[in-house]
């Protein structure tokens, strides 16, 4: 078993929509939480953190987390074609906090 | 702050050839990380630093990838000999897990390596 797990996708929404994104992760003291975005040919950029105490937004932006089921979601309201991107989910890993276990993303396609 | 500055952007070598990837973190970071991003394997972290000092290179593939902080500006991550499977985009990441809006890793832009 895959220690964060993303569904691949491509997820598809319309623009103005919202795209909800998903991931699990099999380590229970995980505690920080993290999102990446990626667009094609570039370079990871962290768009939204989280702690294990609680949710969080950040204008467009929301990021919620289910301990008890072990999975964090992104939400992005009002999606627009320039959030077109792969979603990179990474949490913390117990045993070293300092060390952060990606998933392998999931496309985001927002159609105009 | 110019942010996580990598070189070179792309690098092409025949296999077998020896390749050395250079990283320089943001100012005050005392945390350095190597990873590697393929298709089929996704993000996997090759080593960390942590006040110039190896914590963790339980990633490394084999004995052929070595890395080493002389300085705390400076990373190398060096390929000897490299070979075809080796062919990733490396990224280099820093932080000092403090703040409020940048609590996370930054990404330096990339080495596309292509061994041939």
């Amino acid at each position: 078993q895959k220690e964060v797990e993303q569904n691949s996708g491509p997820l598809s929404v319309p623009e103005g929509a919202i795209a909800s994104l998903n991931c699990t992760y099999s380590d229970r003291g995980s505690q920080s939480f993290f999102w990446y975005r990626q667009y094609s040919g570039k370079s990871p950029e962290l768009i939204m953190f989280i702690y294990s105490n609680g949710d969080k937004e950040d204008g467009r932006f929301t990021a919620q987390l289910n301990k008890a089921s072990q999975y964090v979601s992104l939400l992005i309201r009002d999606s627009q074609p320039s959030d077109s991107a792969t979603y990179l989910c990474a949490v913390n890993y117990a045993g070293d906090g300092n060390k952060l276990v990606f998933g392998a993303g999931t496309i985001l396609r927002v159609k105009s | 702050d110019a942010g996580v500055i990598q070189s070179p952007r792309h690098e092409v070598t025949e296999m077998g050839q020896e390749v050395t990837l250079r990283c320089k973190p943001i100012s005050g970071h005392d945390y350095l990380f190597w990873y590697r991003q393929t298709m089929m394997r996704g993000l996997e972290l090759l080593i960390y630093f942590n006040n110039n000092v190896p914590i963790d290179d339980s990633g490394m593939p084999e004995d052929r990838f070595s890395a080493k902080m002389p300085n705390a500006s400076f990373s190398t991550l060096k390929i000897q000999p490299s070979e075809p499977r080796d062919s990733a985009v490396y990224f280099c990441a820093s932080t000092d897990w403090t703040g409020p809006t940048n609590y996370g890793y930054t990404f330096g832009s990339g080495t596309r390596l292509t061994v041939v």
